[in-house]
């Protein structure tokens, strides 16, 4: 199976200032990825499809790029409400894999 | 208002059964892929288990024999059946709902506890 790998496992930004989260696939998944926001306690929520399309009601602040093996995805100026884990996840292999998570905390 | 709710986890000893149930309002559930995702404590996320529209469905190796998924369209409600549980199930389960290009899941519930202990 296709093995996605976050970095770092946890990033400390200030609020206002952006951040910069990396995901690495073990092999190529073309741009089938997608990220996700999970705070404490709640489901995970879609930032991002197809490695760089946000999804409905997503901030413009989130922004995703990459294909084939390296993906990042840009926060431009964290907000309050954007300190969480984030996670990628590969749909092109069988089985869908999520990496273990990128927790953004406050600085 | 698309929404998924699930229910049916708890407590359960090594070896027992339980029965997850996933109630979507909004949509049909028979008309997407839909899926069971689940987290252990303090871990990531880990895909479990797919019913497809047409009804094929697929397992991840760690719970394929185990764990049966299944739909119910008269009653907008998705199944994941659990037996033979061991502690290494112990997780949040949410179910939630492939975007209709495929992939990535658009649509999750809140979840549902279950902890296999003795």
């Amino acid at each position: 199976e296709v093995v996605m790998t976050h970095s770092p496992a946890t990033l400390s930004v200030s609020p206002g200032e952006g951040a910069t989260l990396s995901c690495r696939a073990s092999q190529s998944i073309d741009s089938n990825l997608a990220w996700y926001q999970q705070k404490p306690g709640q489901a995970p929520r879609l930032l991002i499809l197809g490695a760089s399309s946000r999804a409905t009601g997503v901030p413009a602040r989130f922004s995703g790029s990459g294909s084939g093996t390296e993906f990042t995805l840009t926060i431009s100026s964290l907000q309050s409400e954007d300190f969480a884990v984030y996670y990628c996840q590969q749909y092109n292999n069988w089985p869908w894999t999520f990496g273990q998570g990128t927790k953004v905390d406050i600085k | 208002e698309v929404q998924l709710v699930e229910s049916g986890g708890g407590l359960i000893q090594p070896g027992g059964s339980l029965r997850l149930s996933c109630a979507a309002s909004g949509f049909n559930v028979n008309t997407y892929y839909m899926s069971w995702v689940r987290q252990a404590p303090g871990k990531g996320l880990e895909w479990v288990s797919v019913i497809y529209s047409g009804g094929n469905t697929n397992y991840a190796a760690s719970v394929k024999g185990r764990f049966t998924i299944s739909g119910d369209n008269s009653k907008n409600t998705l199944y994941l059946q659990m037996n033979s549980l061991r502690a290494e199930d112990t997780a949040v389960y949410f179910c939630a709902r492939e975007w209709f290009g495929g992939g990535a899941f658009d649509v999750w519930g809140q979840g549902t506890m279950v902890t296999v202990s003795s």
